[in-house]
């Protein structure tokens, strides 16, 4: 079955800087890659995905990359503002299959 | 108007005990799962109904039992709590089979068996 991993677990940076969360998959199959925040207190909620046709996908300050050869996807979060503090799960699946998550990163954005 | 509810959302109970978490979702979709997240925060697919009919069942003890009464229910009834039952259960919905698309969360129900 499949089994996502997920680095790092706990991420702290200052207002303003990027963050980095990269995860990898093990089934060639996956082919949708949905990427949650958890605030604290609340169900995860979607903040992007990316399906395996596609490399790259931006929503204003988030973007996800892809790279389906070496089975590893990332998001990046570019000027972090202290609401983006929460827990990022990276997920993975596929027609049918149930999503599988990753172990989640802590992410601290210092003001 | 909440999309996918979860009654109750702190539910506290004596090790032996009886209890069930509903979950309603008014999107519409298809699908609905349940989901473990333990002290660590690892979120774990304990069950999945497809138009109410049981698509996935992982590893999970047969204490553990999902109804489907229709498509936009699916509650989740656990026999004799242990203590190893404590976590945070969350409900989850999403159009089509599943895998695909967004999955949408409840809020959790956070149970402590004491």
């Amino acid at each position: 079955g499949e089994n996502v991993e997920q680095h790092p677990s706990t991420l702290s940076v200052q207002e303003g800087d990027s963050a980095v969360i990269k995860c990898t998959y093990s089934d060639s199959a996956s082919n949708y890659f949905p990427w949650y925040k958890q605030e604290l207190g609340k169900g995860p909620q979607l903040i992007i995905d990316i399906r395996s046709n596609v490399g790259e996908k931006k929503d204003q300050r988030i973007a996800v990359t892809l790279n389906k050869t070496a089975k590893h996807f990332s998001l990046h979060i570019t000027e972090t503002q202290p609401e983006d503090s929460a827990v990022y799960f990276c997920a993975a699946s596929r027609y049918g299959q149930n999503f599988v998550f990753g172990p989640g990163t802590r992410l601290s954005v210092l003001p | 108007d909440t999309a996918v509810s979860q009654t109750p959302k702190y539910l506290v109970t004596q090790m032996g005990n009886d209890k069930s978490i509903k979950c309603e979702q008014n999107l519409g979709h298809d699908t609905m799962y349940w989901y473990k997240q333990d002290s660590k925060k690892f979120l774990k697919i304990m069950f999945s109904y497809n138009n109410k009919e049981l698509i996935i069942n992982e590893t999970v003890p047969n204490r553990f039992s999902p109804k489907s009464p229709d498509k936009a229910h699916l509650n989740l009834h656990i026999n004799s709590l242990e203590l190893g039952d404590s976590a945070v259960y969350f409900c989850a919905s999403s159009q089509g089979t599943g895998g695909t698309t967004e999955a949408f969360f409840g809020q959790g129900t956070r149970l402590t068996v004491v």
